[in-house]
């Protein structure tokens, strides 16, 4: 049972598009946590959100918690072919901080 | 560098031979925990220490797995009598024992296995 849904699965995209990926789940998390990951290395942590409702920008990178705590968002604005790489989500449920609940990832191409 | 490392990042064995990695987490990081991550999945959770303490393993993990954190700084992951199927990336990762869950990722080990 894939308790975190990610979508979309994969996006290709050209330079300069904006795009929005979505993570979303029947559970509530008591924190949400953001990771790009290029081929061949491990995943780099880009954000973590914490508070329903949150909002956090990162460049061009805006993170957005759920009201609920239940799903979140990651919208890219005007992306550039650095962007490319696999976005995972990752929750931590309220009472079980220690192991994650991942999602399936989102491989995201920006053409030049 | 005060990252999380990993050694080799590179492994290709031969089926049947066991195969050892290391993990070294960030220094003032009490948990550790190991990730097997295939092609276009997400990391799965295979194990998981609090400082020399093996708190969590998940029943994907075969008796073939062993997780060691002697003294609860480095970790290593010993995968006896490879097999084909183990070929994937295994990834460590260490958080604060305090606050929120935010785990920190080393590069990697990526394992074939012939």
């Amino acid at each position: 049972t894939q308790l975190l849904e990610q979508s979309p699965q994969f996006l290709s995209i050209q330079e300069g598009e904006n795009l929005t990926v979505y993570c979303n789940s029947s559970s509530v998390f008591s924190s949400l946590q953001w990771y790009r990951q290029e081929p061949g290395e491990g995943p780099v942590l880009l954000v973590t959100v914490v508070t329903g409702g949150e909002v956090k920008k990162l460049k061009r990178l805006t993170f957005q918690f759920g009201d609920a705590r239940k799903d979140s968002s990651l919208h890219i604005t005007a992306a550039q072919p650095g962007d490319t790489g696999l976005y995972l989500c990752a929750g931590a449920r309220a009472g079980n901080n220690r192991k994650l609940i991942w999602g399936l990832g989102t491989s995201l191409a920006v053409n030049p | 560098d005060t990252g999380v490392s990993q050694d080799p990042r590179h492994k290709i064995t031969k089926r049947g031979q066991n195969v050892t990695f290391r993990c070294d987490p960030i220094s003032e990081h009490n948990r550790l925990y190991w990730y097997r991550q295939t092609l276009g999945q997400g990391p799965e959770f295979l194990t998981y220490f609090q400082n020399e303490a093996q708190l969590e393993k998940s029943r994907l993990l075969s008796d073939r797995f062993s997780a060691e954190r002697p003294k609860g700084s480095f970790s290593t992951l010993e995968i006896q009598r490879t097999e084909q199927g183990d070929s994937a990336m295994y990834l460590c990762a260490s958080s604060p024992a305090t606050g929120r869950e935010t785990q920190y990722f080393g590069p990697g080990t990526r394992l074939l296995v012939l």
